[in-house]
């Protein structure tokens, strides 16, 4: 089992480029989840995907996030155009819904926008 | 209104000794999932421990153990045995009902062991 699989592992890019940050889930795992993390925030839930369908979106920020998961071995996370208050970690975490047990969380993306 | 909630934003722990890590929640539904997430400096999250709120007795793993007090809406972690690798962040964490699967994370409280 290789684990919830997340690349770029750290991101530096300059304000007002495109981001893409990738996650492929465990095998087998229907739900998908994509958190962020900060020092004033915490972890917050931005999307979560079950059987590739947006479920929750609610968190996202504003309209220059986007998040698609085109099927169920791979998800993206896009910030256009990103900004320095984008900078944070980014975690990708899948689970097999109806367990209700704990999620597999990826390495995460540690993104700096400067 | 905040559904999780550590109140100890960090610790300071004596080696081989017990530690508690206080959590409450709040949720209306009947049906509801807690967890317990250890995230160490290195920064991967650690799935701990889970306690379903239908389940009779605590959950345990090893040297976790989750005191579910249902009534009080409380679910502290507790750590037997401390050791130096325990410092770390962590998080309580709710999922609501059974209908989805996303779930909520508390602040976190930093444990630091001292030898």
């Amino acid at each position: 089992d290789a684990g919830v699989i997340q690349s770029p592992r750290h991101e530096v890019t300059e304000m007002g480029q495109e981001v893409t940050l990738r996650c492929k889930p465990i095998s087998g795992h229907n739900s998908l989840f994509w958190y962020r993390q900060t020092m004033m925030r915490g972890l917050e839930l931005l999307i979560y995907f079950n059987n590739n369908v947006p479920i929750d979106d609610s968190g996202m920020p504003e309209d220059r996030f986007s998040a698609k998961m085109p099927n169920a071995s791979f998800s993206t996370l896009k910030i256009q155009p990103s900004e320095p208050r984008d900078s944070a970690v980014y975690f990708c975490a899948s689970s097999f819904r109806g367990t209700g047990k704990g999620y597999t969380f990826g390495s995460g993306t540690r993104l700096t926008v400067v | 209104a905040q559904k999780i909630t550590q109140t100890q934003p960090g610790m300071f722990v004596q080696e081989k000794e017990a530690v508690t890590l206080d959590c409450t929640y709040d949720t209306s539904d009947p049906s509801y999932g807690l967890f317990w997430y250890k995230q160490p400096s290195s920064g991967e999250m650690i799935f701990l421990i889970y306690q379903g709120s239908y389940d009779q007795q605590n959950a345990t793993e090893g040297r976790y153990s989750l005191n579910f007090q249902k009534a009080r809406k409380s679910a502290n972690l507790v750590i037997s045995a401390s050791q130096l690798g325990d410092s770390a962040m962590y998080f309580c964490a709710m999922r609501e009902g059974n209908r989805d699967d996303k779930i909520i994370f508390g602040k976190g409280t930093r444990l630091h062991i001292l030898p």
